[in-house]
């Protein structure tokens, strides 16, 4: 079992609501990312980060921020939510060398009514 | 385009059976490939991952193979069990940067009755 938790694991909130999605790792990984994966559908990067103080966008255009002040903590952040932006959020986070193993937490299944 | 195809979409087999999964790519230039198990509202959970050298690797009941040159790979699942009902999903990464990017594929949803 990987060292890399979510939560809340399930949310539901109202429209225009502000939101935190947590993501921790205790394995010392540098590299961590946010995917979005709808159902049947393939995991789409948001966002990612090489280390602290360094975030970037992913190919999926997002409304949501991300911030690495601390190496094993990379929270995701929704200012404003809504309905379209219901979807299974899933934290990642691996080492530096290109075959190591990216290790993915449970998910957050958000749901914006 | 960088794409990683899957298929079938979906297969249904009895337990104690086998089963063999494909997935097609055009991501260049290649650096590994990767087959994930998804369990219903989980991460994915790495199986395999194979570089352009290797043609075969196993991990207990399953057993992936790459041949680089038609950019094709397998999973092939021996003696299923109820457990194996999951997403397999490939992944390939790619050279073009430092770390390497991942393109996904959609997966192909098993479901394995007893």
């Amino acid at each position: 079992e990987a060292d890399i938790y979510q939560t809340p694991r399930y949310l539901v909130i109202g429209t225009g609501k502000k939101i935190t999605l947590e993501c921790s790792q205790t394995m010392g990984h540098d590299k961590m990312y946010w995917y979005q994966q709808d159902p049947g559908m393939e995991l789409h990067l948001i966002h990612y980060s090489y280390g602290v103080n360094s975030t970037e966008k992913g190919d999926l255009s997002s409304e949501s921020t991300v911030s690495r002040i601390r190496t094993e903590h990379f929270p995701l952040t929704l200012e404003s939510a809504r309905p379209s932006h219901t979807s299974q959020y899933l934290c990642a986070s691996r080492r530096g060398t290109p075959t190591s193993e990216q290790y993915f937490g449970p998910g957050t299944r958000l749901t914006v009514t | 385009k960088n794409q990683v195809e899957q298929s079938p979409q979906s297969l249904i087999i009895l337990e104690g059976k086998n089963c063999t999964l494909q997935c097609n790519y055009t991501v260049s230039p290649f650096s590994n490939l990767r087959w994930y198990k998804q369990d219903t509202g989980r991460g994915p959970v790495s199986l395999t991952i194979m570089t352009f050298s290797e043609n075969t690797k196993s991990n207990g009941r399953y057993t992936a193979t790459l041949d680089a040159d038609t950019k094709q790979s397998s999973l092939h699942i021996t003696a299923s069990q109820l457990s194996d009902s999951a997403s397999y999903i490939c992944v390939v990464s790619d050279r073009g940067s430092t770390l390497g990017r991942l393109y996904f594929g959609r997966g192909t949803q098993l479901t394995v009755w007893p």
